[in-house]
């Protein structure tokens, strides 16, 4: 089956502009996740949705940065008012559960450049 | 607060060579331990998932280790080919109630010369 996908692959924005990123899980996948990975690092945990409810957004990085799942199924996150700090690539993960018998499947990443 | 670190930050071997990684986490109250691969400009791929109460998963050319009391977990690759390029994350998942998540090191990046 297909895995999961991520819109766009590249985004190049100028500073001061807000993005979306969108992030289409494992079809029937409950929970969902986002992590920020800049150069050289591992990814940083950034969100959590089980279903539509977002149940951990302590990894947010400020308030610019929003991530909605209103059906459960593809999740969003926006970045208003881009800074330069917010390059990096976007991961989304999902996984079946949650818990730790859960494997979490990654998508291709967003790569933000911001300019 | 969690810290995982992986050794070495880089590893260079020729093809054939079996060889090791290692992650070492701070807090043992953990639920699992994952082992990534990520290759450039692509997304992560999960290789093996130990869950707390396990010692050891294998997957074809790769095991991996958990000990959980010490902090450590290894990843062996066995008879190690080109393909096997790549830099490899290990992740362990931890927290409490709603506040679970994965903790990442740096990763190990692989250089396989044919």
């Amino acid at each position: 089956g297909a895995g999961v996908s991520q819109s766009p692959r590249y985004k190049v924005a100028k500073r001061g502009q807000d993005v979306a990123l969108r992030c289409d899980p494992i079809s029937g996948h409950v929970s969902l996740f986002w992590y920020q990975q800049a150069l050289g690092q591992g990814p940083e945990f950034l969100t959590y949705f089980q279903n539509e409810a977002q149940l951990d957004k302590s990894g947010l990085p400020s308030d610019r940065f929003f991530a909605e799942r209103p059906e459960g199924s593809v999740s969003t996150l926006k970045i208003q008012r881009t800074q330069q700090e917010d390059s990096a690539v976007y991961l989304c993960a999902s996984s079946l559960g949650f818990g730790g018998s859960y494997e979490q499947y990654f998508g291709p990443g967003t790569r933000l450049t911001v300019t | 607060k969690q810290e995982v670190t992986q050794i070495p930050a880089a590893l260079s071997v020729p093809e054939g060579e079996n060889l090791v990684l290692n992650c070492s986490f701070t807090d043992s109250a953990i639920y699992n331990l994952q082992w990534f691969r990520q290759d450039p400009g692509k997304g992560l791929t999960s290789l093996l998932l130990i869950q707390s109460s396990q010692r050891e998963q294998t997957s074809g050319r790769l095991n991996a280790s958990l000990d959980k009391s010490s902090g450590r977990s290894t990843l062996y690759i066995a008879a190690s080919q080109p393909g096997d390029s790549a830099t490899y994350l290990c992740a362990v998942f931890l927290g409490a109630g709603n506040n679970r998540k994965l903790i990442w090191g740096l990763g190990t990046s692989l250089a396989v010369n044919p």
